[in-house]
């Protein structure tokens, strides 16, 4: 079974600073992906990043980058130089498989909270 | 259509009455994807999708509640004799393969 994991339920930091959400996973495949979306209080759920298990090089977009550890399976997301507008929930998320999609499982999620 | 579209966007119904949540997936998703998020908590897992078919129904909470798709696009998540338990905002996602998902705006789901 994939299980995903974030011990951080929430988190205060300062305008500008660096930022890292922690996520750890478990699963028995080979081959799988992981996300990072972005929930505003507006509700909706927004895609930040992706990250293939064979990636060897870590995914970036911006000022979002996923420091991924996969004999440690974890897929930390580091987001640069906060702003304001980064206070939302951050949900990491993975799913297994190698053909088609499969069940797409996410942790609990971190609150951001940014401040000026 | 241009994204995941949800309807209704919010719902209040009287315990024990019977609702229906829709599903539009983005035109060519062949994965489609059901959650439950309760007030201030994260993604419950329902239902997913791949086609018509539906691999793992394992986080469906009770026999109340059953989905269908058909032709490999619309989704529709119906719940029986809703209870006050079932509160909760509706999320529906698609995805083209193993690619990220696209989530709708969601149905809010009050049982009064």
């Amino acid at each position: 079974a994939q299980k995903i994991t974030q011990t951080q339920p929430g988190m205060f930091v300062q305008e500008k600073e660096a930022v890292t959400l922690d996520c750890t996973y478990d699963t028995s495949d080979q081959s799988y992906g992981l996300f990072w979306y972005k929930q505003p209080s507006s509700g909706e759920m927004i895609f930040l990043i992706y990250q293939g298990s064979y990636d060897e090089q870590n995914a970036t977009e911006g000022r979002y980058s996923l420091n991924f550890q996969k004999a440690r399976k974890s897929a930390n997301l580091v987001i640069s130089a906060s702003q304001l507008g980064d206070s939302a929930m951050y949900f990491c998320a993975m799913r297994g498989g190698i053909q088609g999609a499969q069940k797409l499982v996410f942790g609990q999620g971190t609150r951001l909270t940014i401040n000026p | 259509g241009a994204g995941v579209s949800q309807s209704p966007s919010n719902k209040v119904t009287e315990k024990g009455k019977d609702v229906e949540l829709r599903c539009d997936p983005i035109s060519g998703h062949t994965a489609l994807y059901w959650y439950r998020q309760r007030l201030g908590q994260g993604l419950e897992f329902l239902i997913y999708f791949q086609g018509n078919s539906a691999p793992d129904k394992s986080g469906l909470p009770s026999d109340r509640f059953s989905a269908e798709r058909t032709g490999e696009s619309v989704s529709t998540l119906t719940i029986q004799r809703t209870q006050q338990e079932d509160s909760a905002v509706y999320l529906c996602a698609s995805s083209l393969g193993a690619g990220f998902a696209f989530f709708g705006q969601g149905t809010r789901l009050t049982v009064v």
